[in-house]
């Protein structure tokens, strides 16, 4: 099984709207990355969290990590059409490993 | 900004083939990965380099071989392709020791008939 697995699997708002999307994992980690895929294209590292940090923003980008849950979120405040994507949590136990990614829809 | 290219965005191939996949980098990155993704499986790392003419197995390496002769170039190759290999195949490379924020390359969507 993956090692982070994203949750819901696709997710469908309105412009304005947030966005959560939550990644669980199994063992320990270093720290905990997210990216983002636009349809058929590469990813783009969207911001690193480490094991000992609990919170981090960037821009209207707010992820957090409970490293006793073994949980990461990530929220995209007031989204815009141009936020639909694929988002994907990365995890380093050691090598990065990639979840299935949540897929967002935002609707104009 | 760092800058990741992929030799082909679409490619079709037959059946026995043998396949280059290229990838380069221009930020003088020490590491270099190939991944394959498929829906549903996520993303797969295949092979990855620490240095030149080094190379280490991912998770799923069997049909594939690779090749770093240069820093800035990660070749995957596929000895023989077969249809099962059919996929986006995502280049990366990162600059820190482990596995800090890697960057990607825009994808070869590789189609063997």
């Amino acid at each position: 099984s993956q090692q982070g697995e994203e949750d819901p699997q696709a997710l469908s708002i309105q412009e304005g709207e947030n966005a959560t999307m939550n990644c669980s994992y199994k063992t320990s980690i270093n720290n905990l990355q997210w990216y983002r895929q636009n349809s058929g294209r590469g990813l783009v590292h969207l911001i690193l969290i480490r094991s000992n940090e609990r919170e981090k923003h960037s821009g209207r980008l707010r992820v957090t990590l409970d490293t006793s849950k073994k949980s990461s979120s990530l929220l995209i405040t007031a989204s815009r059409a141009a936020d639909t994507a694929s988002y994907f949590c990365a995890t380093d136990p050691g090598k990065l490993i990639f979840g299935q990614g949540t897929e967002l829809s935002v609707k104009p | 900004d760092v800058k990741v290219t992929q030799s082909s965005r679409y490619l079709v191939k037959r059946t026995g083939e043998k396949v280059f996949l290229e990838c380069v980098q221009d930020m003088d990155h020490e590491n270099m990965f190939w991944y394959r993704q498929d829906p549903g499986l996520g993303l797969r790392l295949i092979y990855f380099s620490y240095d030149v003419k080094m190379k280490e197995k991912g998770d799923i390496p069997e049909g594939y071989s690779v090749s770093r002769e240069k820093k800035e170039r990660f070749s995957l190759i596929l000895e023989s392709a077969s249809t099962n290999q059919t996929s986006m195949y995502l280049c990366a490379s990162s600059s820190q020791p482990g596995q800090e924020t890697q960057y990607f390359g825009p994808g070869t969507r590789l189609l063997v008939l």
